[in-house]
């Protein structure tokens, strides 16, 4: 069966610091990935999607970048980061064939 | 443009049923799903309901689909303490390949 992995769990950054959270997928190949931010607001914004390896489609301009290194896993990034960019972060996958997202059990940064 | 709305807010008492209610704009939705998130969790997928069809029950839960007013409900029956969560409906657009989430409806059981 499919599995999703974030990593890590939470995180306590200070502004101006990098970022780096990983996502990675096991029991599947070629899954379509997502990132999403969740604020406090509750809503689920989309920020990156990924069809392939080192293929990003960003969906809103922002301080934050993905990456795609490998088949299965997605990076999500920033060289320096802003107050603005504590959320909780959600990685989904999909296979390409099928519409369903399953979601990962996301990320909780604070940017102090 | 698309959207998707929830109320943000449904108390109900333990054994009661819930209904969630979520309207969409897009006429082009194949897919309409339903995720349950618990505090400080992912979305995990409750269920998904193809949009030619008008129904779908699975144990305690039913979605109602009325596409030509393009409204989704999704009805808890026996409402638990557990169900307490956060329900997000979302739609599915083919043209834009990608789900678009409500808001969210913040379920609350009373014991």
């Amino acid at each position: 069966s499919q599995t999703i992995h974030q990593w890590p769990a939470t995180l306590v950054q200070p502004v101006g610091s990098p970022l780096s959270l990983e996502c990675t997928v096991e029991g599947t190949s070629n899954p379509n990935l997502y990132w999403y931010r969740q604020a406090a607001g509750r809503g689920l914004q989309l920020l990156f999607y990924s069809v392939g390896i080192g293929q990003i489609s960003s969906e809103v301009p922002q301080n934050l970048s993905a990456s795609r290194p490998q088949d299965r896993q997605f990076i999500l990034s920033s060289k320096k980061l802003l107050l603005s960019d504590s959320g909780f972060y959600l990685c989904a996958w999909t296979l390409a064939s099928t519409d369903t997202q399953y979601f990962g059990p996301g990320t909780r940064l604070t940017v102090l | 443009g698309e959207d998707v709305e929830q109320s943000l807010f449904l108390s109900v008492r333990e054994g009661d049923s819930s209904v969630i209610n979520c309207t969409y704009t897009d006429s082009s939705s194949t897919y309409l799903y339903w995720y349950k998130q618990e505090p400080g969790a992912g979305l995990q997928l409750l269920t998904y309901i193809f949009s030619n069809m008008d129904m779908k029950q699975d144990q305690r839960l039913t979605v109602l689909l009325n596409k030509k007013d393009k409204h989704l409900s999704l009805r808890i029956a026996d409402t638990q303490t557990g169900d307490s969560a956060i329900y997000f409906c979302a739609d599915y657009h083919l043209q834009g390949g990608k789900l678009i989430f409500g808001q969210g409806t913040e379920l609350s059981v009373k014991p």
